[in-house]
């Protein structure tokens, strides 16, 4: 069936550095992703979204970046902090951002002082 | 301004009781979502509200599973005849018309 996933379980980065987190789809016809920034023991907190008529976003510090040939899609943070560590989610959906998501499993940042 | 607020926080109950979940979406947001978390795993759609349509059950698990959304309002998931399995994290979210949707703290399931 169709599934959204992360490249790799846990991503390890010095403080300052930038970080790059990847997940890949395969709905082809997604046409909605979001990532999510969820710290231990609370809900998922929006970081950034983007639609399938782009192919990239800015935000604070944010940068999301989608290829649809490839269905790819992937979330880079600048200078990354050490309240960035949490657990980030792509997120995905093909009936516009007002419909049901579908999650990939999820991706550990720990970010090294 | 509040955001998506869920009742209670953390609940214990037995194999086989009835249980309650309450959500409270952000004001004027039309868009109601409940998905369950498992431990390290990422978050499952169980049912979706969208104003007055039929709202969308596609993804509870079985049939001890209903929720309900009075007024447009506040949301009560129910769990019949709990089981082990049931224990999770229920998340609830909310969003504007074709909008993101935006998550509450969660309730934290367990079912000894």
């Amino acid at each position: 069936g169709e599934s959204v996933g992360l490249h790799l379980p846990t991503l390890s980065v010095q403080e300052g550095d930038n970080s790059i987190i990847n997940c890949a789809y395969s709905n082809s016809a997604s046409d909605y992703f979001i990532w999510y920034k969820q710290e231990s023991g609370k809900g998922p907190q929006f970081i950034i979204d983007i639609r399938s008529n782009m192919d990239k976003r800015q935000g604070q510090r944010v940068t999301v970046l989608l290829n649809k040939t490839v269905k790819h899609l992937s979330l880079q943070i600048a200078a990354t902090q050490p309240g960035d560590s949490a657990v980030y989610f792509c997120a995905e959906t093909s009936a516009g951002a007002n419909s049901k998501l579908t999650f990939g499993k999820g991706i550990t940042l720990s970010v090294r002082p | 301004g509040a955001g998506v607020s869920q009742s209670p926080s953390n609940k214990v109950t037995e194999k086989g009781k009835d249980v309650e979940l309450r959500c409270d979406p952000i004001s004027g947001h039309t868009a109601l979502y409940w998905y369950r978390q498992s431990l390290g795993q990422g978050l499952e759609f169980l049912i979706y509200f969208q104003g007055n349509s039929a709202p969308d059950k596609s993804g509870l698990p079985s049939d001890r599973f209903s929720a309900e959304r009075t007024g447009g309002s506040v949301s009560t998931l129910t769990i019949q005849r709990t089981q082990q399995e049931d224990s999770a994290v229920y998340l609830c979210a909310s969003a504007p018309r074709g909008d993101t949707q935006y998550f509450g703290p969660g309730t934290r399931l367990t079912v000894l």
